[in-house]
């Protein structure tokens, strides 16, 4: 079966790094992505990987290994408003997004 | 830009009752998603439609059905709600291209009594 792996909940301090991770099993691979979604509203796409290796952007940046089946979201400089839900989601071979519960980030003062 | 609008907010509806919930687009993409959302389960896939005309079950289709006369709509119909459809609805569309991202609308919170 197909199955996404994160962690249900974290906690970080504001000024932090934080590193949400997702493993993942699937039939077939054609990327994966990282959503974000404050609670009461939609989920808003952060990042797409496809190839290995570390994609940057602001803040926020993703890694994939397609070997290890593992991807992470790494956020820096950790800011109130970043409390949220973060989901992982990989486009198996059908192209149908298949969805990781995702974890909810907590942000302390 | 209004993206993905989908009508009700939120609906609070009988058991036994019927509705349909409407997701509308004006992005043109070709494939159209409903998703729910419940506590802890993450978002589940309902229906699909890669393209207009065309539709196909997802991972929980039962008790809902959906249509595809056109581009930019895509309900999702409750035929005869249950308490266990109480859930939040999410209405997407993906841009085909090379990363194939999904866009989503506001949802619709529905409670089934």
């Amino acid at each position: 079966g197909q199955n996404i792996d994160q962690p249900t909940e974290m906690t970080a301090t504001e000024g932090a790094i934080v590193q949400i991770n997702c493993t993942y099993q699937t039939s077939g691979f054609n990327g994966l992505f990282w959503y974000q979604q404050h609670a009461g509203e939609a989920p808003t796409f952060l990042s797409y990987n496809v190839l290995d290796g570390l994609e940057e952007k602001g803040r926020f940046s993703s890694f994939l290994s397609r070997s290890k089946g593992y991807s992470y979201l790494l956020l820096k400089e950790l800011q109130m408003k970043d409390s949220a839900s973060y989901l992982c989601a990989v486009l198996d071979s059908n192209y149908q997004l298949i969805w990781g519960a995702g974890t909810k980030l907590i942000i302390k003062p | 830009t209004a993206g993905i609008t989908q009508a009700p907010t939120s609906q609070i509806l009988a058991a036994g009752r019927s509705m349909t919930l409407r997701c509308t687009q004006d992005m043109r993409h070709n494939a159209m998603y409903w998703y729910r959302q419940d506590l802890g389960l993450g978002l589940r896939l309902i229906h699909y439609s890669n393209t207009a005309g065309t539709t196909g079950k997802g991972e929980v289709p039962d008790g809902y059905s959906v249509s595809r006369a056109n581009t930019d709509d895509f309900p999702l119909t409750l035929a005869s709600a249950v308490p266990s459809q109480t859930s939040v609805y999410f209405c997407a569309s993906r841009q085909t291209g090379p990363t194939d991202t999904q866009y989503f609308g506001p949802g619709t919170r529905l409670t089934v009594l």
